[in-house]
């Protein structure tokens, strides 16, 4: 029962154009969602957040995007950079007391110079 | 200075064989997770502790067993190891509110033989 899906197993894109990862969720009842990067054999790390009430947040060149009627967020990352060539998760929260998190299965983004 | 920490990084075994895992974090967060990342890639929460309290607790074989003796520690005791057992364990730490991002150790490798 995948309630976060990402489809896209890889991605590959050139220096200095933008990359977009995707993500779908199921479960309505989800009210936070978070990107997290991850380098080889290192543990995710943060990048950016979205609450369900707003639909954009924006960090530097991270931008998230929240569409909650299609149940989609996308990341978005302009200009894209060798150093983000990584494996990004999408995670929602289901909100409820224990803030348990659901993490997609990521998508191998490469940033090729 | 390491936010969270886990010891061991790598950790070859033998089945049938009982190991413990352990994971510190010095960012004050009153949240401890363990996670784990098998072979599809899946991060999937498996414990969870708040104040040492044990709040999430998915289903998971009983072998494995999780001790927080403080708020700044979270171990993970596996008995009676398994070859499926073989996975990437991540801890994670949080405060626990909504918004509250998790921050991951850098993994433990577990290989059971």
């Amino acid at each position: 029962d995948q309630q976060v899906k990402q489809n896209s197993p890889s991605l590959s894109v050139q220096e200095g154009r933008i990359s977009i990862l995707n993500c779908d969720y199921t479960n309505s009842m989800f009210d936070y969602f978070l990107w997290y990067k991850k380098y080889p054999a290192e543990g995710p790390t943060f990048l950016i957040s979205i609450s369900s009430i707003k639909d954009k947040n924006e960090d530097g060149r991270f931008t998230v995007f929240l569409n909650k009627s299609a149940k989609h967020l996308s990341l978005h990352i302009v200009p894209s950079q060798p150093g983000d060539s990584a494996v990004y998760f999408c995670a929602a929260n289901s909100g409820g007391s224990n803030y348990k998190l659901t993490f997609g299965k990521g998508t191998l983004l490469t940033v090729n110079p | 200075d390491t936010a969270v920490s886990q010891t061991p990084k790598y950790l070859v075994t033998q089945m049938g064989n009982d190991k413990s895992i352990k994971c510190e974090q010095n960012l004050g967060h009153d949240t401890m997770y363990w996670y784990k990342q098998d072979s599809k890639k899946f991060l999937k929460i498996m414990f969870s502790y708040n104040n040492k309290e044990l709040i999430i607790n998915e289903t998971v074989p009983n072998r494995f067993s999780p001790k927080s003796p403080d708020k700044a520690h979270l171990n993970l005791h596996i008995n009676s190891l398994e070859l499926g057992d073989s996975a990437v364990y991540f801890c994670a730490s949080s405060q626990l509110r909504f918004g509250g991002e998790q921050y991951f150790g850098p993994g433990t490798r577990l290989t059971v033989t």
